[in-house]
């Protein structure tokens, strides 16, 4: 089993909405990670977490803020978001950080800003 | 810079026919090569992996070549079905420091699979 769920699937919100995605794993991984990908371009890599730490934060703006619960669950606070913030949010999970893992990727968060 | 590139934005193969999709690197870190399948408005799927140490691997119709001293990945599928359309991302995984890993995803190249 390698799934990756996410939900909501859809989210509409205006610019001084809070809202939050939320993405699950049970297949034991302990990385997870959050990317954003726009129409017709390739998954950016936004945040990792590793061990439930935060390992790397792309210089993302303080608008998102992630969050790990626990191993299964990894949260992205959203806060007074732009237009421009509309995409595709991905989640995914690797068994951990290192040489030779593959990412699994859930089906995303499809968010537009309003 | 792009240190992944997909230089085929899109593909068009019968079916039955053989896909080859290409993808070229310039990072020398890169030490271990994905490639994802993806449909519109859904997440990557992962179909194919292959470490830096090999050259090959094959599992059921598709295949990955790895030729690093042309630093150049190729994904094979044989015999290509309409199933098979989508877009596919080359991805490259490399050391980003503190134990880290990142991928580092291609444009993608949509194949069509005519009937």
């Amino acid at each position: 089993d390698t799934e990756v769920t996410q939900t909501p699937k859809h989210l509409v919100m205006g610019m001084t909405n809070k809202k939050s995605l939320k993405c699950e794993q049970h297949m034991g991984h302990r990385a997870m990670y959050w990317y954003k990908q726009k129409a017709k371009k390739p998954p950016e890599l936004m945040f990792v977490y590793s061990y439930e730490k935060l390992s790397i934060n792309e210089s993302v703006p303080s608008r998102f803020s992630p969050e790990c619960p626990n191993s299964s669950l990894l949260n992205l606070h959203l806060h007074a978001l732009q237009p421009e913030d509309s995409a595709l949010y991905l989640c995914a999970s690797s068994p951990r950080q290192g040489q030779g893992v593959t990412q699994y990727f859930g089906p995303g968060t499809r968010l537009l800003v309003l | 810079d792009q240190q992944v590139k997909q230089n085929s934005p899109s593909l068009s193969v019968q079916e039955g026919r053989i896909s080859i999709l290409n993808c070229d690197y310039t990072n020398s870190m890169f030490d271990y090569f994905l490639w994802y399948k993806k449909y519109p408005a859904e997440g990557p799927t992962f179909l194919i992996s292959i470490s830096s140490i090999k050259d090959k691997n094959e599992d059921g119709r598709f295949t990955v070549f790895l030729n690093k001293s042309a630093k150049h990945l190729s994904l094979h599928i044989v015999p290509s079905q309409p199933g098979d359309s989508a877009v596919y991302f080359c991805a490259a995984s490399a050391p980003s420091g503190a134990g880290s890993y990142q991928l580092t995803f291609g444009k993608g190249t949509k194949l069509s699979v005519i009937p």
